[in-house]
């Protein structure tokens, strides 16, 4: 079945160094990927997403590119602030599919 | 912009009690899903429903859960007779508009928090 792997952390960075949050899946068919943002007490919200193959979501500075090839969905940002310090949820769904989801990586920046 | 609403945000109740978390999910959407999310841990698919049956469910939905489309706007998913374990947070889900958008993504609500005493 469909499932995704993700770098589970935590991640801790200081103010305006690059992230890379690894993530890599294993389905059948074509699906779409996301990245789901989750901040402390609050639910899921849609970072960015990718629908097909060399397709790049981009969202508030933070990009990730759908590689077929190498299964992989990395979520990176050039430069992170305080404000960015959440729980990222990489995510595939396919049609009439649940939505899977990776473990979660807890990212803390600091000033 | 359409969002998916879900009441209430947090609900206490004693163990063995029932349950009942309600979701408005996106008027013209085909799909609605539960998932729940256990405190510091990750998103759990319970179950999804279309065409007023349930299409896919998980092992965690077992006998004591259950869910309606009572009327052509609300989503409910049932607990029967809570337990401790099933302390955690729940969100609605509703994907797949009548046209356009075919990415398959999800639209979450804002979640309840159950918490089971």
């Amino acid at each position: 079945g469909n499932s995704v792997t993700q770098m589970e952390g935590p991640v801790t960075l200081s103010e305006e160094a690059f992230l890379t949050i690894n993530c890599t899946y294993t389905a059948t068919g074509y699906p779409s990927l996301f990245w789901y943002v989750q901040y402390p007490g609050e639910g899921l919200q849609l970072l960015l997403k990718a629908t097909k193959a060399d397709d790049k979501g981009s969202n508030k500075g933070f990009e990730a590119t759908y590689r077929k090839e190498t299964t992989s969905f990395h979520l990176e940002k050039g430069s992170v602030q305080v404000s960015d310090s959440a729980v990222y949820f990489c995510a595939l769904s396919s049609f009439n599919n649940d939505m899977r989801f990776g473990a979660g990586t807890r990212l803390t920046v600091k000033p | 912009e359409p969002e998916v609403t879900q009441t209430p945000s947090h609900q206490v109740t004693q163990m063995g009690q029932e349950v009942i978390l309600r979701c408005v999910p996106i008027s013209n959407h085909l799909y609605f899903y539960w998932y729940r999310q256990i405190l510091g841990q990750k998103v759990e698919f319970l179950v999804s429903f279309y065409n007023n049956e349930i299409s896919e469910k998980s092992e965690i939905f077992d006998d004591q859960f259950s869910v309606e489309r009572p009327d052509g706007s609300n989503f409910t998913l049932k607990i029967r007779s809570t337990k401790l374990e099933d302390s955690a947070m729940y969100f609605c889900a509703s994907s797949v508009p009548l046209s356009g958008d075919l990415s398959y993504e999800q639209y979450f609500g804002p979640g309840t928090r159950l918490t089971v005493t």
